[in-house]
């Protein structure tokens, strides 16, 4: 069964300084990976994926995250990081070895930035 | 642009009672999704839908719990009996396509209270 592990509820930084938030998975197959965003009274946003291919995606508002298929990882990163971008962020997993659509998210990390 | 939608936005309900909640996706988005998130914790898979099939069920979903997609376009979740422990955010998310690596477009939500 697929599964997805955020260890940190809440991570703090301040305004201009790199910020990494942790995601790790377990999947049959091989997995594709989310990030989504949720900001307060608003729907989940999508951030980026992993597909295949190069292990650096980047995505929407400077985020990229780092797949690592041995560590079973796939860490958000941001070199700096913005007031704006406090808020909650998800993992999300879904395992191509199911042929399924079924999507696992993580419980995840609320990033506080500070000015 | 119309969005994923969800009807009501809030709903109070008495234990016992039935509920039903709506849920429009993108036009011409084949996939839809339903998930349950309490606080502090991340989306809960419940099921989804391709086209008016349904394809996958969470175990954690009791028989209490149906879902619909009469005509794959919108979608109707059903709570019957509810009990208190059903509070939660219910989403509903849909996404295009043939493929597993797109990503899922979510709607704001439905909150129920049980009291």
């Amino acid at each position: 069964a697929q599964s997805v592990a955020q260890p940190e509820d809440q991570v703090n930084v301040a305004e201009g300084n790199p910020l990494t938030v942790k995601c790790t998975y377990s999947v049959s197959g091989n997995p594709y990976l989310f990030w989504y965003v949720q900001y307060p009274n608003r729907g989940l946003q999508f951030l980026l994926k992993y597909i295949t291919g190069d292990n650096l995606v980047k995505g929407s508002y400077g985020f990229e995250a780092e797949f690592n298929k041995s560590q079973t990882s796939f860490h958000l990163k941001k070199p700096s990081a913005l007031v704006s971008d406090s808020a909650l962020y998800f993992c999300a997993v879904r395992d191509q070895g199911t042929g399924g659509f079924k999507t696992i998210f993580g419980a995840g990390t609320r990033l506080f930035v500070k000015a | 642009d119309t969005g994923v939608s969800q009807d009501p936005r809030h709903k109070i309900t008495k234990r016992g009672q039935n509920v039903t909640f709506r849920c429009d996706p993108i036009s011409e988005h084949n996939r839809l999704y339903w998930y349950r998130q309490t606080l502090g914790q991340g989306p809960e898979f419940l099921t989804y839908f391709q086209n008016e099939a349904q394809l996958e069920k969470s175990r954690l979903l009791s028989d209490r719990f149906s879902a619909e997609r009469p005509k794959g376009s919108f979608s109707t979740l059903e709570i019957q009996r509810t009990e208190q422990g059903d509070s939660a955010m219910y989403l509903c998310a849909s996404s295009p396509g043939q493929s597993m690596n797109t990503e899922a477009f979510f709607g704001q939500g439905t909150r129920l209270t049980v009291v």
